[in-house]
């Protein structure tokens, strides 16, 4: 069964960098994902596709601060020089029969 | 640019009906499906289910076959989600995304939803 597995939370300080994991179930592990972030009180917004290489193709507009890398079963979004704005809840996607969605890390920017 | 612009609030008693509109602009609808997505108060991303604005062609998500129909209108770029018999556990704000296609990516196939809608909250309660 494919599923996507995050930690429930990560916090960083304001200026640092931080790294949030997305694990692909056992037997996935070359799938492609997408990240999406959700501000408080908004809707998702489409941050970037990563494949399994760690090659990724950001949304129109998305920070330079914003990247994405891959190993093995493990994706990863990397938010560097954290700006309080980036506290946000931040979901991994990927595509089986449907879409299939990470249970979401929220993010807090210390 | 792209944009998804969603019908106002709902509010619904168990056992209704809600259909709620997500009206597209910025780029040719035909081109790409449109995602159904909601999320309960305090919850995750739960997808519903996708439409091909191409032809028709709809996949929605088990837990939902037989509650939920979702339909397009080409000649006014508006896609629609109904959902029937609501309980109050169908309470959540329901978000539209513009889906392109799935490709094959590596062995398997590959879409996520690349610009979403501002959501419409449906609310259920007797």
């Amino acid at each position: 069964q494919l599923v996507l597995t995050q930690s429930p939370s990560a916090s960083a300080s304001l200026g640092a960098s931080v790294k949030l994991t997305c694990t692909l179930s056992s037997g996935h592990s070359s799938y492609a994902i997408a990240w999406h972030q959700q501000q408080p009180e908004k809707g998702p917004r489409y941050l970037m596709k990563l494949n399994s290489d760690g090659s990724h193709s950001k949304g129109d507009g998305i920070p330079d601060r914003f990247s994405g890398s891959s190993s093995g079963a493990e994706r990863y979004l990397t938010i560097s020089s954290l700006q309080s704005e980036d506290e946000a809840d931040y979901y991994c996607q990927t595509w089986g029969t449907g879409i299939v969605f990470g249970g979401g890390t929220k993010l807090t920017v210390l | 640019q792209v944009q998804l612009v969603q019908s106002g609030a709902e509010v619904k008693k168990p056992g209704a009906s809600v259909k709620v509109s997500c009206k597209a602009s910025g780029y040719t609808f035909t081109s790409y499906g449109i995602s159904w997505v909601r999320q309960a108060p305090g919850q995750g991303l739960e997808w519903m289910g996708w439409i091909s604005a191409y032809n028709g062609n709809t996949n929605y998500a088990q837990k939902l076959q037989g509650r939920v129909t979702m339909t397009t209108d080409t000649s006014t770029s508006t896609a629609y989600m109904e959902l029937r018999s609501l309980r109050s556990d169908d309470t959540a704000v329901y978000y539209c995304a513009r889906l392109p296609h799935p490709i094959a990516v590596a062995g398997s196939r590959f879409a996520a939803p690349d610009n979403w809608g501002q959501g419409t909250l449906v609310t259920v309660s007797s």
